[in-house]
């Protein structure tokens, strides 16, 4: 299993400009979220999706949108790029049921400029 | 609400001596427990969990932590630093079922020669 997989792993954005983050994973895990990082402030749920076709907010979704059309892949939208969304970008997925832990992507580097 | 406080932002050992992450949380439901582990410009790999089974859980990489529900925290311990554990840790709390699963701000360790 390839796991979680995200491209690309760096990108650097105008202002202004839209871009989509690619997640995907192999696992049929149902649940799957993006996060932010940010250098003290851990990681921050943008959105999330409990299962294809279903999809809410987390802590900070502003400009940002999602879609989950299959259960392997879950892209994150960014409307029009502002320099406060430079930041790490994880997706995770995990499977349902109890106490089943979060498998993250190894992450994409955005810079908005 | 669930929430999580790691005390330290940056811990500095020697190899050899004895690692203590701190993690506190505070979550009206159950707990669940995880440390995370993120390796330089890597994505997050979990070090272990706590499902209520046990209060001392044994993770990968010689690493433990003790659910104490009178102090609500779960520290991470390792009794003899190696070089290689030098990264940032993430402690964890979410619901049964994975609902509201939030990280702490993380701490950095350094390991010194």
């Amino acid at each position: 299993n390839a796991g979680v997989t995200q491209t690309p792993k760096f990108q650097v954005l105008k202002t202004g400009q839209s871009m989509t983050l690619q997640c995907a994973q192999d696992m049929n895990h149902e649940y799957m979220s993006w996060y932010r990082q940010d250098p003290g402030m851990g990681l921050r749920l943008i959105h999330y999706s409990v299962g294809a076709g279903i999809t809410d907010q987390g802590e900070v979704p502003n400009g940002y949108n999602v879609s989950r059309s299959t259960t392997e892949d879950f892209p994150l939208r960014l409307l029009s790029a502002a320099p406060s969304q430079t930041s790490v970008y994880f997706c995770a997925s995990r499977g349902s049921g109890v106490v089943n832990e979060q498998f993250f992507g190894p992450g994409t580097r955005l810079t908005v400029l | 609400a669930q929430s999580v406080t790691q005390l330290g932002s940056h811990v500095s050992v020697s190899e050899g001596a004895l690692v203590l992450l701190r993690c506190n949380y505070s979550s009206s439901v159950p707990p669940y427990l995880f440390w995370y582990v993120q390796y330089p410009n890597q994505g997050l790999q979990l070090l272990l969990k706590y499902t209520s089974a046990a209060t001392l859980v044994k993770g990968i990489n010689g690493f433990e932590a003790e659910f104490k529900k009178s102090e609500t925290s779960f520290h991470l311990t390792k009794p003899s630093a190696h070089m290689s554990d030098a990264a940032e840790y993430f402690c964890a709390v979410s619901g049964a079922y994975g609902q509201n699963f939030v990280f702490g701000p993380g701490t950095r360790l350094s390991v010194l020669p």
